[in-house]
């Protein structure tokens, strides 16, 4: 099993709802990530969990909370979101040496 | 610090042409070089990665690239595109100190878009 898999693949979400977006690999991959990217631009990294433990913020906004409850899952917790925060999150993970491997994403629409 | 330039945002071509899609960076350090793909709706996928040993890599689907490392940079060719091949492409860099399992902060491009005209 060479996925990374992505749930749901599209979310549309008022500015007072909260949501969670979900990621899931069986690669045995230690490091999972979380990307935004806008359209036509390169993706943009948020956060990245080695061994289950949070070790790269990238200055994220609080409305976005990362949780990693096991070394297969990754989920992103939304909050309070503005409509500039639509864009396609990615979820990634990667072994030493093996590039990362990125799921197909989840378009996020905030109204 | 590191950067990537991928200096075509478009790249407009026939089916069945060669490409080149070009792309340099800058770091003060040895790098691992990649290149991802991106097709409409989808997230990225490696085409090809040069880590170390061979400088001309090559991947399933007919892409290569070479890493210069004079002149700094690892542009991505194709002999003969298809139709299948209009995607959005991605050049990264990472430093090999930063790639364990500690995590890895990849820097991308700008991306170039390949357009194949039948």
């Amino acid at each position: 099993d060479t996925e990374v898999t992505q749930t749901p693949k599209h979310l549309v979400m008022g500015m007072t709802n909260k949501k969670s977006l979900k990621c899931e690999q069986h690669m045995g991959h230690r490091a999972m990530y979380w990307y935004k990217q806008k359209a036509k631009k390169p993706p943009e990294l948020m956060f990245v969990y080695s061994y289950e433990k949070l070790s790269i913020n990238e200055s994220v906004p609080s409305r976005f909370s990362p949780e990693c409850p096991n070394s297969s899952l990754l989920n992103l917790h939304l909050h309070a979101l503005q409509p500039e925060d639509s864009a396609l999150y990615l979820c990634a993970s990667s072994q030493v040496n093996t590039g990362l491997f990125f799921g197909s994403g989840t378009q996020l629409s905030v109204l | 610090a590191q950067s990537v330039t991928q200096l075509d945002s478009q790249v407009p071509v026939f089916e069945e042409a060669p490409v080149e899609l070009r792309c340099n960076y800058s770091s003060s350090v040895s790098v691992y070089l990649f290149w991802y793909v991106q097709y409409p709706n989808q997230g990225l996928q490696l085409l090809l990665k040069y880590l170390s040993g061979s400088t001309l890599v090559e991947s399933i689907n007919g892409f290569e690239a070479e890493f210069n490392k004079s002149q700094t940079s690892f542009h991505l060719r194709k002999p003969s595109v298809h139709i299948s091949d209009t995607a959005e492409y991605f050049c990264a860099v990472s430093e090999p100190l930063r790639w364990n399992n500690a995590g890895n902060m990849l820097t991308f491009g700008g991306g170039t878009r390949l357009m194949v005209k039948p």
